[in-house]
């Protein structure tokens, strides 16, 4: 069974371009969230969705970050327009709604994200 | 206040020795759930242990075990018979049943270096 796919693994773009960032979960799991990840920040939860409803987004950093899930196998993170303190590691994880470790989330391998 | 502390930046640890990285949180809530996860120098995000807060007996996997102190709000990760390639961050996390969906608040982490 194929885990949480990102893509792309890497990215590097120049200040001021539109950046999007593409999730696919686990199939079955009703919750999807995206992080942030810097050695300033540490891991910041940026939003989640609950059956691709957005339920929290008060991670969001500004209105230049924007995300959406119009199906349950598909999400994506838009940053417009991207700015060099974007540059992060960004995130998707995954969870059941149910199961023995409630909560778990499974992870992506994430995206490296540089803005020049 | 923070939820998940991680008082360890960083820690070294001799190969074939055990260590005890460190995790205190912070609820109000009777119901929760206590996550481990190992994020190695690739960058992925590795689940490795998960103790609920009902559970009577402390979790173990494999080398990692749980010192689960429940009066104490503890959590701490023990490694037995270190190796190279534990050498990595650690992650505590936590998610509360009240909390409105599978949120798992994130601990700043813990840096182990494992010395040959």
């Amino acid at each position: 069974d194929a885990g949480v796919i990102q893509s792309p693994r890497h990215e590097v773009t120049e200040m001021g371009q539109e950046v999007t960032l593409r999730c696919k979960p686990i199939s079955g799991h009703d919750y999807l969230f995206w992080y942030r990840q810097t050695m300033m920040r540490g891991l910041e939860l940026l939003i989640y969705f609950n059956n691709n409803v957005p339920i929290d987004d008060s991670g969001m950093p500004e209105d230049r970050f924007s995300a959406k899930m119009p199906n349950a196998s598909f999400s994506t993170l838009k940053i417009q327009p991207s700015e060099p303190r974007d540059s992060a590691v960004y995130f998707c994880a995954s969870s059941p709604t149910s199961g023995a470790m409630w909560g778990e989330q499974f992870f992506g391998p994430g995206t490296r994200l540089t803005v020049l | 206040a923070q939820k998940i502390t991680q008082t360890q930046p960083g820690m070294f640890v001799q190969e074939k020795e055990a260590v005890t990285l460190d995790c205190t949180y912070d609820t109000s809530d009777p119901s929760y759930g206590l996550f481990w996860y190992k994020q190695p120098s690739s960058g992925e995000m590795i689940f490795l242990i998960y103790q609920g807060s009902y559970d009577q007996q402390n979790a173990t996997e494999g080398r990692y075990s749980l010192n689960f102190q429940k009066a104490r709000k503890s959590a701490n990760l023990v490694i037995s018979a270190s190796q190279l390639g534990d050498s990595a961050m650690y992650f505590c996390a936590m998610r509360e049943v009240n909390n409105a969906g599978n949120m798992l608040t994130f601990g700043g982490g813990t840096r182990l270096m494992v010395k040959p």
